[in-house]
């Protein structure tokens, strides 16, 4: 079975600093990797997804994700946030096709709240 | 555009009442999802289906129903047997394996609370 850890519930952060968004999973077979946002009262955006190949995936709104098999992560960065990206983000995993069920696991959320 | 449409947006029901939520979408996908989110535990699978006319409960299926008769609609029913059924319920859809990327697209929600 896979499980998604969110260490962190909220992340203050200045506008303009940089933020990183932890996520770590955990699961006995490959697994396809996940970011969403969710902005209030309203549905999660696909922010990027780690499928195969290169370790760094970039997506929308400037964010990015390394994924680390060795430490099983899959950190959100961007180097400069914005008022507009106070959110909250989910790190999902699912297994690859193939697997007993493609069901989406999320983990927690981080609330990104950013300050002026 | 194709999408996913969840309505009502907001939903009042009194206790013991069932009621009915909505999902329906066009974008051609094969599985469909029904996610419950309540502040600080994330999202929980209540029922997903693959298929037309197949379903499988997730991790809180109880006091909940679902029905799966035509590929773009997939609604949810909570039951009067649902002990805590205030809630942002999310539908989500994905297409089916090996058609396409993996990952889900999902509605706008519906806020049902129970008074």
């Amino acid at each position: 079975a896979q499980s998604v850890t969110q260490l962190d519930s909220q992340v203050p952060v200045f506008e303009e600093a940089p933020v990183e968004l932890r996520c770590n999973y955990s699961s006995s077979v490959s697994v396809y990797l996940f970011w969403y946002v969710q902005y209030p009262n309203q549905g999660l955006q696909l922010l990027l997804k780690y499928l195969s190949g290169s370790t760094l995936v970039k997506g929308i709104n400037g964010f990015e994700a390394e994924f680390n098999k060795s430490q099983t992560s899959f950190h959100l960065r961007k180097p400069s946030v914005h008022i507009s990206d106070t959110a909250e983000y989910f790190c999902a995993v699912r297994p690859p096709y193939g697997g007993a069920t493609n069901k989406l696991i999320f983990g927690t959320g981080t609330l990104l709240a950013v300050q002026p | 555009d194709g999408g996913i449409t969840q309505s009502p947006k907001y939903l009042f029901r009194k206790e013991g009442q069932n009621v009915t939520l909505s999902c329906e979408q066009n974008l051609n996908h094969d599985a469909m999802y029904w996610y419950r989110q309540d502040p600080g535990q994330g999202l929980r699978l209540i029922y997903y289906s693959q298929i037309v006319n197949d379903f499988q409960k997730g991790d809180i299926a109880e006091g909940y129903s679902v029905s799966r008769e035509k590929k773009e609609s997939f609604p949810l029913t909570v039951t009067s047997a649902q002990k805590n059924p205030t809630a942002f319920y999310l539908c989500a859809s994905s297409i089916r394996p090996g058609a396409g990327g993996p990952e889900a697209f999902f509605g706008q929600g519906t806020r049902l609370t129970v008074v």
